[in-house]
């Protein structure tokens, strides 16, 4: 059974604390994603990788880097956290390339920033 | 301008009816992939359904079929016979292939069935 995990589906932080979201999936999918997803918004593409080493923009990258170090992992970190940071964070992966490649998500991390 | 738009926030559906669940999309590529997903109130996001953009064919999945209308850039989502567990956040996305693997998603729709 496919599978992509997170780190924690619940975590609550300080503003100006450095705060790291792990994702990780046994697929041994290329490509990986982080969104955050606010009401009345949707979801929204922070950043996303197509293989180790490798992190692109998406469309609010402001505030957020990544880390891909392994295939499996890909990690979205909060340099100085601030209360509008304060969100739904999913993480996804897919397989590669062509028009049907569906992403997998994660169960979430609901985090809320004070 | 926005790629995908679902018009309705929230639907409020009669236990065992069918509901319609709208999405409109806007490329210019020739090559996409429309896909629909299904947010419970758990917060996990499940795929449903895909509809290519050369598929002849709508696509169905068990209750879950997509009404493609490529000439009027309209993929909607109808669920049949709806049940009490179908009460979620549905959202839309296209995939265009020209724009590598990215997923550009709708806002959603909140989707309430009715006992």
């Amino acid at each position: 059974d496919v599978k992509v995990t997170q780190s924690s589906r619940y975590l609550v932080k300080r503003t100006g604390e450095k705060v790291f979201l792990e994702c990780v999936q046994d697929m041994d999918h290329e490509n990986m994603f982080w969104y955050r997803q606010d009401p009345g918004l949707g979801l929204r593409l922070i950043y996303f990788s197509y293989d180790v080493k490798m992190k692109e923009k998406g469309d609010i990258p402001e505030g957020y880097s990544v880390s891909r170090e392994k295939k499996e992992r890909f990690s979205l970190i909060l340099e100085s956290a601030s209360t509008n940071q304060t969100s739904m964070y999913l993480c996804a992966s897919s397989s590669g390339t062509g028009v049907y490649n569906e992403q997998f998500f994660g169960p979430g991390t609901r985090l809320t920033v004070l | 301008a926005q790629k995908i738009t679902q018009t309705q926030p929230g639907m409020f559906v009669q236990e065992k009816e069918a509901v319609t669940l709208d999405c409109t999309y806007d490329t210019s590529d020739p090559s996409y992939g429309l896909f629909w997903y299904k947010q419970p109130s758990s917060g996990e996001m499940i795929f449903l359904i895909y509809q290519g953009s050369y598929d002849q064919q709508n696509a169905t999945e068990g209750r879950y079929s997509l009404n493609f209308q490529k000439a009027r850039k309209s993929a909607n989502l109808v669920i049949s016979a709806s049940q009490l567990g179908d009460s979620a956040m549905y959202f839309c996305a296209m995939r265009e292939v020209n724009r590598d693997d990215k997923i550009i998603f709708g806002k959603g729709t909140r989707l309430h069935i009715l006992p």
